[in-house]
């Protein structure tokens, strides 16, 4: 099992280009997240999806967009990168059924925003 | 919204000694998260805590779920070099539905041990 497998594992982008995060599960999960982790801020939620063909807003939405694409997939979208931009982005996934709420991660994407 | 305080920050500790870090919160939560993070990684669920008061080990790992709700904490006992990593608790406040059901993450405790 591939659990959550993100790409690409590392990306330059220049002020004002546009980029997608890809993001897949193999573990039939219904729920899908996508953090950012910045030094000493922890683990910031952008955007969730409960399950396929819902999308909600989390804690910093500002400059991102997302897509369920189907019930494995989950995308993460900058239209147009700043250098705020630049952090660590994880996608997760969990199981949403009853109170299960273990969270698994991908291993990450750090993006770097000139 | 919710926030969760992790202390301390950063350890520095020999090895072959116990480590304790905790969180607490203002706000009650229905479950405790313990995740530990390695370099170049994304974070790895340690110990998952449900009731209040629960105490649960995991090797030489022992987290429990604080009596008010509002705090846990994390012992690792006779560390060694392979825990250096970043440890993450998280809380979830409302069953699973709607952004309640979503994990608050605490900064993080980030832990280096000395051979």
């Amino acid at each position: 099992n591939a659990g959550v497998t993100q790409t690409p594992k590392f990306q330059v982008l220049k002020t004002g280009q546009s980029m997608t995060l890809q993001c897949a599960q193999d573990m039939n999960h219904n729920s899908m997240y996508w953090y950012r982790q910045d030094p000493g801020m922890g683990l910031r939620l952008i955007y969730y999806s409960a399950s396929e063909g819902t999308t909600d807003k989390g804690e910093v939405p500002n400059g991102y967009n997302v897509s369920r694409l189907n019930k494995r997939e989950f995308s993460l979208r900058l239209e147009s990168a700043a250098p705020s931009q630049t952090s660590v982005y994880f996608c997760a996934s969990r199981v949403s059924r009853g109170t299960n709420e273990k969270l698994f991660f991908g291993s990450g994407t750090q993006l770097s925003v000139l | 919204g919710q926030q969760l305080n992790q202390s301390p920050q950063s350890m520095f500790i020999q090895e072959g000694e116990d480590v304790s870090m905790n969180c607490t919160s203002s706000s009650i939560f229905n479950t405790w998260l313990w995740y530990k993070q390695e370099p170049g990684e994304g974070p790895v669920l340690l110990i998952a805590l449900y009731k209040a008061g629960e105490l649960t080990s995991n090797g030489r790992l022992t987290a429990q779920f604080g009596i008010t709700r509002k705090d846990s904490f994390l012992n690792i006992s006779a560390s060694i070099p392979s825990d250096v990593g970043i440890y993450f608790c998280a809380g979830q406040v409302g069953d699973y539905g709607g952004s309640q059901g979503n994990l608050i993450f605490g900064k993080g405790t980030k832990l280096s041990v000395k051979p």
